[in-house]
């Protein structure tokens, strides 16, 4: 089976940096991928990994350890509009996502 | 055009009632899909139209019936429907399964649903 694990809530404060785990558990590996959403909104895609390394978009990075069966979301420069919840998901062999619980971001100012 | 479409924004339906949800997309995607997203859960799958043939139904009960009448479209009709099945009701869409997968799917803003 498919399992994600990612904290359930993360606190940083504008303008700092915050890291977002999530550690899968898969039967067969075909890429990691976050998602993030607002409140009342609609999930939004951010980054996909197929391969070990880091992504970069702009503020957001995205690592993938495929060794370590491990991935983190990586926000810099954070803003207040960041704040929102950030899934991970994973794809299996039947090539349908199976979504982590989610990780809400709060932000200070 | 780089979105997805969905109406109603809101609905309020009783029991009895039958009513459908619509999507669109306008991005030459042959995958779209239906999840149920309850509150501070995750999107949970409900259906995956893949070319327009159903290709995946997550054991969803028949009082939510899906349709695909073309590759844009997609609609999911509901009936006798519970209180317990209020939630947000989000379409997504994706360019196609077998050779990207379900990786990168784009989502519609979703319908809130409320059964009374």
């Amino acid at each position: 089976g498919q399992s994600l694990e990612q904290p359930s809530e993360v606190t940083a404060v504008e303008g700092a940096i915050v890291q977002i785990n999530c550690t899968y558990q898969t039967s067969g590996f075909y890429g990691l991928s976050w998602y993030q959403q607002h409140d009342g909104g609609a999930p939004t895609f951010l980054s996909y990994n197929a391969l070990d390394g880091l992504e970069e978009t702009g503020r957001f990075s995205s690592f993938l350890s495929r060794s370590d069966s491990y991935g983190y979301l990586l926000l810099q420069e954070l803003q207040m509009k960041d704040s929102a919840s950030y899934f991970c998901a994973v794809r299996d062999p039947q090539y349908q996502l199976i979504w982590g619980a989610g990780t809400k971001l709060i932000i200070k100012p | 055009d780089t979105e997805v479409t969905q109406t109603p924004k809101h609905l309020v339906m009783g029991m009895t009632n039958k009513k459908s949800l619509k999507c669109e997309q306008h991005m030459g995607h042959r995958a779209m899909y239906w999840y149920k997203q309850k509150a501070k859960k995750p999107p949970e799958l409900m259906f995956v139209y893949s070319y327009e043939k159903l290709s995946i139904n997550e054991s969803v009960p028949s009082r939510f019936s899906p349709e695909c009448p073309n590759s844009s479209l997609l609609n999911l009709h509901l009936h006798a429907l519970q209180p317990e099945d209020s939630a947000l009701y989000l379409c997504a869409s994706s360019q196609d399964r077998e050779t990207s997968g379900d990786n990168e799917q784009f989502f519609g803003p979703g319908t809130r649903l409320t059964v009374l």
